[in-house]
């Protein structure tokens, strides 16, 4: 039961164009969305993160959009850059009380070609 | 400052076996997560633990599989035994008091189970 969903296993874009990534996701508790970048036999790198409460989240090149009503999140880099080539992950998470449910899409592989 | 801390970094063993993957979080941090990450499910929460309390445990897969935190800088994830679908990165990550959201990993654990 994925609850969380990056149905892009891969993306290839030309350095200095724009890289859209998305991610939708099927629990209408989730309040809080995060995008992890990854690169080879490192761990997860935190990037930006979005409260549900908003609808879009900018730090730097990147922005993140939330579409509450499609449950559709989108992560833009504008320029891309050869070094945003990594996966890109993108995570949920949902309040029950005083505990937390985590979710983390399968992640898609992102590739900025010179 | 230091990151997230695993060990070992690569582990092979056999079937049957116990496997002891060890984690020392960002010191200061209050939250401390154990993920796995295999091709075909992801990257899956096992188990997080606050102030060393185990909150969540509903992704721990079997009773093969035990976590504890004896103090604010060190946990464990045990396998035993451990079976070859065991095979897959684990991956550690810790996230301070005001952010349990925003997690920081470690390289992870990749662990072969032959």
């Amino acid at each position: 039961d994925q609850q969380v969903k990056q149905n892009s296993p891969s993306l290839s874009v030309q350095e200095g164009r724009i890289s859209i990534l998305n991610c939708d996701y099927t629990n209408s508790m989730f309040d809080y969305f995060l995008w992890y970048k990854k690169y080879p036999a490192e761990g997860p790198t935190f990037l930006i993160s979005i409260s549900s409460i908003k609808d879009k989240n900018e730090d730097g090149r990147f922005t993140v959009f939330l579409n509450k009503s499609a449950k559709h999140l989108s992560l833009h880099i504008v320029p891309s850059q050869p070094g945003d080539s990594a996966v890109y992950f993108c995570a949920a998470s949902a309040s029950y009380g005083n505990f937390n449910k985590f979710y983390f899409g399968s992640g898609t592989k992102l590739n900025v070609k010179p | 400052d230091a990151g997230v801390i695993q060990s070992p970094r690569h582990e092979v063993t056999e079937m049957g076996q116990e496997v002891t993957l060890r984690c020392k979080p960002i010191s200061g941090h209050d939250y401390l997560f154990w993920y796995r990450q295999t091709m075909m499910r992801g990257l899956e929460l096992l188990i997080y633990f606050n102030n060393n309390v185990p909150i969540d445990d509903s992704g721990m897969p079997e009773d093969r599989f035990s976590a504890k935190m004896p103090n604010a800088s060190f946990s464990t994830l045990k396998i035993q035994p451990s079976e070859p679908r065991d095979s897959a990165v684990y991956f550690c990550a810790s996230s301070p008091r005001d952010s349990k959201e925003t997690q920081y990993f470690g390289p992870g654990t990749r662990l072969l189970v032959l």
